[in-house]
């Protein structure tokens, strides 16, 4: 079956720093891959996507690459603002599955 | 402009009692689904459905029922059977069933049960 396994937060940083999250999946076929996230007390909403090996989505200075050799499709940013604190979620979505599977979320939380 | 609706924002209920939580979209959408989320935990699938009239149970339906008689409404009622039904219920659609569709998510109902 499909899984996603995100890297265990909460990560806490400085504003500037470096961000990544790492993310890994299992499935079968050639899912899509996506990074939604969750502010505090809202619904989740898209960051970004990626549709095929190699593509890369982008959006707002986050930036993930989909890698199939390594199965994963790791999140970065090159500076954080405070503005960035939320949850992430890494997901999966199959051709005709229905669904989508989700990663269990990573806390960022950025200080001034 | 187009979206998700979700209501109320916090509901309150007493242990016992059943208790529907409104999803609406205007997008159009042929897909929903109802999640279930718990504080520092992801998301579950409670059921899904991708046309009217037709709907599948996710990884945790029991103690859940829904309908879809309308294709911009899904409305999930708590029963009285769900063991621990506090939590924060996230509705979503996507326009398909492709790999490529995106899921676009509601604010979200904040049930408490006491």
């Amino acid at each position: 079956g499909n899984s996603v396994t995100q890297m265990e937060g909460p990560v806490t940083l400085s504003e500037e720093a470096f961000l990544t999250i790492n993310c890994t999946y299992t499935a079968t076929g050639y899912p899509s891959l996506f990074w939604y996230v969750q502010y505090p007390g809202e619904g989740l909403q898209l960051l970004l996507k990626a549709t095929k090996a190699d593509d890369k989505g982008s959006n707002k200075g986050f930036e993930a690459t989909y890698r199939k050799e390594t199965t994963s499709f790791h999140l970065e940013k090159g500076s954080v603002q405070v503005s960035d604190s939320a949850v992430y979620f890494c997901a999966l979505r199959n051709t005709n599955a229905g669904k989508s599977t989700f990663g269990d979320g990573t806390t960022l939380t950025v200080k001034p | 402009d187009g979206g998700i609706t979700q209501s109320p924002k916090y509901l309150f209920r007493k242990e016992g009692q059943n208790v529907t939580l409104s999803c609406e979209q205007n997008l159009n959408h042929d897909a929903m689904y109802w999640y279930r989320q718990d504080p520092g935990q992801g998301l579950r699938l409670i059921y899904y459905s991708q046309i009217v009239n037709d709907f599948q149970k996710g990884d945790i339906a029991e103690g859940y029922s829904v309908s879809r008689e309308k294709k911009e409404s899904f409305p999930l009622t708590v029963t009285s059977a769900q063991k621990n039904p506090t939590a924060f219920y996230l509705c979503a659609s996507t326009s398909g069933q492709g790999a490529r569709d995106e899921q676009y998510f509601g604010p979200g109902t904040r049930l408490t049960v006491t």
